[in-house]
């Protein structure tokens, strides 16, 4: 399995308050996503990397930013967070952008 | 129309049967195919990548048809432990992975 981990595994927050969930990978990949995925839906894309600090939004970013300071972590934080940003949340690497993503073992955040 | 679209399923079918999956995509530029296996709760897992040629791994084959716009996913002799939601995997940019909301399938003893 790639070496990818998430923290935390699950978390319980109130709404309003500001939430970090951190991505490391031990493969080196250059390349690191964050996805959520909710019932109904496939996966969706809320932000990327292509590299130490080079980052991009993916097509549900509101809400959220990122950061990536070292190769091997990929920070995502919900600045204030809502109740629709309840969901799984899984970080992805690859490495390269055509070659197929492994992903982390998830993150089930909850906002109350 | 999603982007990419998969019978939600549920496949149940006995063990030892074959059973085949579609996956449909809108955008005729996509540049590459991927089937993944989703266990409940669990993380996604790359399953195999899908070629123009069609290829095979054990028990799996995938297909491409770029004419009709789908993928498929064969699975032969089924086990227990294939039981999992399949999700269909569609590079449509170059950050753009579009995954559909996959097909369940069920192996029954």
């Amino acid at each position: 399995d790639a070496g990818i981990t998430q923290s935390p595994r699950h978390k319980v927050t109130e709404t309003g308050t500001p939430v970090t969930l951190r991505c490391h990978q031990t493969e080196n990949h250059r390349y690191m996503y964050w996805y959520r995925q909710d019932p109904g839906h496939g996966l969706r894309l809320i932000h990327y990397s292509y590299g130490v600090k080079d980052t991009d939004k993916g097509e549900v970013s509101d809400g959220y930013s990122v950061s990536r300071s070292k190769t091997e972590d990929f920070l995502l934080t919900l600045e204030s967070a809502t109740s629709s940003q309840t969901s799984v949340y899984f970080c992805a690497i690859s490495v390269d952008r055509d070659q197929p993503q492994h992903f982390g073992d998830g993150t089930r955040l909850s906002i109350l | 129309r999603k982007e990419v679209e998969q019978d939600p399923g549920p496949f149940n079918v006995p063990e030892g049967a074959t059973v085949a999956f579609n996956c449909t995509y809108s955008n005729s530029a996509s540049q590459s195919f991927f089937w993944y296996r989703q266990d409940c709760r669990k993380e996604p897992k790359l399953l195999m990548s899908v070629y123009s040629s069609g290829n095979e791994d054990g028990r799996f084959t995938a297909q491409l048809n770029r004419a009709s716009q789908y993928i498929s996913l064969l699975i032969r002799d089924s086990k227990l432990s294939d039981s999992a939601t399949y999700l269909c995997v569609v590079r449509a940019g170059t950050y753009k992975y579009i995954f559909g909301t996959g097909t369940r399938l069920k192996v029954l003893a």
